[in-house]
């Protein structure tokens, strides 16, 4: 059975960077075709793609942030972690882990980390 | 970008009402989509990817159909069950884009 749980501070303040962790069980982040993503939803809004990381360590990211994002994965511990720096109030969501196919669509989505970012 | 506008925004079923969600591409995708539900509270789940294929363990009352520009998840016969958010989303191009929703209720 494949599982993702994501963790993270929780809330932070402006300017600060976010850091946040997903932990893979049941499946491997080094298996061909196999990627995994972050998406992040505002609370009651639609869904936006930020960022993947693909089992040769590819890595492709949302333009609109992309300056901002770093991904990267541990494949000995089965982690993958996002990184997001300069926050604002706009990057108040809840982050998903995913497990990305081959041909780009989530199968696997973790139960997501709240992140508020106040100050 | 390609844009994926989804119609319509909400709306409400009978239990047992067959029920169709559009999900119209800026730019032609092949057949490149992907459908999912979210139930309130919850994380999404894929119920459809490359237009047509059934996700393992999703109902098969769900089918999704279409190519290049247009395309449509349609649910044969409403269930409590199925009241919830459903997305549309693109993998045929970086940056991987959504839909903005439809929200499905029970009448």
């Amino acid at each position: 059975q494949v599982t993702l749980k994501e963790s993270g501070p929780g809330k932070l303040q402006p300017s600060q960077t976010l850091s946040l962790t997903c932990t893979f069980s049941g499946s491997s982040l080094s298996t061909y075709g196999l990627g995994v993503g972050w998406i992040r939803q505002p609370s009651g809004k639609g869904l936006e793609w930020l960022t993947n990381i693909w089992w040769d360590d590819d890595k492709y990211y949302n333009p609109s942030l992309k300056s901002r994002l770093t991904i990267s994965k541990d494949t000995s511990n089965n982690q993958a972690f996002l990184k997001i720096t300069n926050v604002d109030t706009a990057d108040t969501a809840t982050y998903y882990c995913v497990r990305s196919q081959y041909y780009g669509y989530f199968d696997y989505w973790g139960q997501g980390v709240m992140v508020t970012v106040s100050s | 970008d390609i844009q994926m506008t989804q119609s319509p925004a909400s709306l409400s079923a009978s239990l047992g009402e067959t029920v169709s969600i559009e999900c119209l591409a800026s730019e032609g995708i092949s057949n490149d989509l992907a459908w999912y539900q979210q139930k309130s509270g919850k994380s999404p789940q894929l119920l459809i990817y490359a237009a047509s294929r059934l996700q393992d363990g999703v109902p098969s009352r769900f089918s999704g159909s279409g190519s290049g520009t247009r395309f449509s998840l349609k649910i044969s016969g409403m269930q409590p069950e199925d009241e919830a958010d459903y997305f549309c989303q693109q993998d045929y191009k970086y940056p991987y884009t959504f839909g903005a929703g439809t929200k499905l209720e029970l009448k």
